[in-house]
């Protein structure tokens, strides 16, 4: 039981370059999420997905893209990556709605460095 | 939109003091949430509280989810090497979650 797994790890990118990010469970967890974290900034909300086939705008959506391939994976990505996307971005998962929702279970993150 | 104000964001302490972190908002929130972050990993969650004035204990660490439900506090008492990371409070709106900036603990052996 691995819980949440992101690939990559770290990844460099030139201003303009394109990416996924991949997120996959092996809970049954039906929502997923995926924050971007800044320092000093927190968590910050991308997207998330409350149940397979459906995706939703977090805090900062602008310059993202998701898609909730299965119930098992949801992916990030960047169509045209730009500096101030140079962050470290996680994905989580929970069981769903109600008090399950609380215990989000957070992948070891991917470091994204955009020049 | 939504913002949690953690306080204090960064503290440096003797091993086996107690330590104290607050957060606060502007909005009420029908749950409160402190996770904690090691370093080079994702959060974690320590402790969940539900009710307003709930007091909840989880080993060495206790939270409060504050009466107005526009604040919690967590404690920690008797500080060891391995609290060392970013702890960070979160409130729940409807099926999301908003996060403080987090508190930073450092602790000298």
């Amino acid at each position: 039981n691995a819980g949440v797994t992101q690939t990559p790890k770290f990844q460099v990118l030139k201003t303009g370059q394109s990416m996924t990010l991949q997120c996959a469970q092996d809970m049954n967890h039906n929502s997923m999420y995926w924050y971007r974290q800044d320092p000093g900034m927190g968590l910050r909300l991308i997207y998330y997905s409350a149940s397979e086939g459906t995706t939703d705008k977090g805090e900062v959506p602008n310059g993202y893209n998701v898609s909730r391939l299965n119930k098992r994976e949801f992916s990030l990505r960047l169509e045209s990556a730009a500096p101030s996307q140079t962050s470290v971005y996680f994905c989580a998962s929970s069981g769903g709605g109600g008090i399950s929702l609380d215990t989000q279970y957070f992948g070891p993150g991917t470091r994204l460095t955009v020049l | 939109g939504q913002q949690l104000n953690q306080s204090p964001q960064s503290m440096f302490i003797q091993e086996g003091e107690d330590v104290s972190m607050n957060c606060t908002s502007s909005s009420i929130f029908n749950t409160w949430l402190w996770y904690k972050q090691d370093p080079g990993e994702g959060p974690v969650l320590l402790i969940a509280l539900y009710k307003a004035g709930e007091l909840t204990s989880n080993g060495r660490l206790t939270a409060q989810f504050g009466i107005t439900r526009k604040d919690s506090f967590l404690n920690i008492s008797a500080s060891i090497p391995s609290d060392v990371g970013i702890y960070f409070c979160a409130g729940r709106i409807a099926q999301k979650l908003v996060f403080g900036q987090g508190t930073r603990l450092t602790i000298n052996p």
